[in-house]
């Protein structure tokens, strides 16, 4: 089975130019997960949607970061305009789970996108 | 509120020997606890879960853990390490009344294993 798929595996850009990163969540899956991970900081959450639709956005950083899910196959995160500071690994995630088994299954994880604002 | 700790930022371990990483949480209601390990330029990947009935969970890669309500702690174990299994290793929890669907992770414990 394929399991989550981003894309690009990395991305180098500079300051100021707008970044687009993608994910492909496993299918049937109805939870979508975005996380930013650093040395600093660890692992973060930024947003979570549920059934395409966004619950949990309180760790986007600022306006500069929007995410989106059109369709229960394809989510979107934005940086319009990137800064140094967004250098990151970004990763996506997908899991299932409603009813009785909200919550208690694993997350899946893509292999990330490897983020350098120059 | 729900949080994590993994005390340990690195856990040094010779091949053959048992090892132990040690995770400790804080949730309300039951907790749902997860262990994943990630891999140099790879994505978490899930390792086990405890959700309810026995303490003693096993899961991938010879791995296990054991939960503990009264220390509330989830430590994974391993009777004999591999060089193989020198990685990142992340707890993480979710408490059964939560709302949302989000899990929250711990630290990192990075783990060595020598020959």
């Amino acid at each position: 089975d394929a399991g989550v798929i981003q894309s690009p595996r990395h991305e180098v850009t500079e300051m100021g130019q707008e970044v687009t990163l993608r994910c492909k969540p496993i299918s049937g899956h109805n939870s979508l997960f975005w996380y930013r991970q650093t040395m600093m900081r660890g692992l973060e959450l930024l947003i979570y949607f549920n059934n395409n639709v966004p619950i949990d956005d309180s760790g986007m950083p600022e306006d500069r970061f929007s995410a989106k899910m059109p369709n229960a196959s394809f989510s979107t995160l934005k940086i319009q305009p990137s800064e140094p500071r967004d250098s990151a690994v970004y990763f996506c995630a997908s899991s299932w789970g409603q009813g009785l088994f909200r919550g208690n299954q694993p997350q899946h994880f893509g292999d990330g996108t490897r983020l350098s604002i120059l | 509120a729900q949080s994590v700790a993994q005390p340990e930022d690195q856990v040094n371990v010779a091949e053959g020997n048992p090892l132990t990483v040690k995770c400790t949480y804080s949730v309300s209601g039951n907790p749902y606890l997860f262990w994943y390990v990630q891999y140099p330029n790879r994505g978490l990947q899930f390792l086990l879960k405890y959700i309810t009935g026995d303490n003693l969970v096993k899961g991938s890669y010879g791995f296990e853990a054991e939960f503990n309500k009264s220390q509330t702690s989830f430590h994974l174990k391993k009777p004999s390490a591999l060089v193989s299994d020198s990685a990142l290793y992340f707890c993480a929890v979710r408490g059964d009344n939560n709302a949302g669907n989000m899990l929250t992770f711990g630290g990192g414990t990075r783990l060595m294993v020598k020959p």
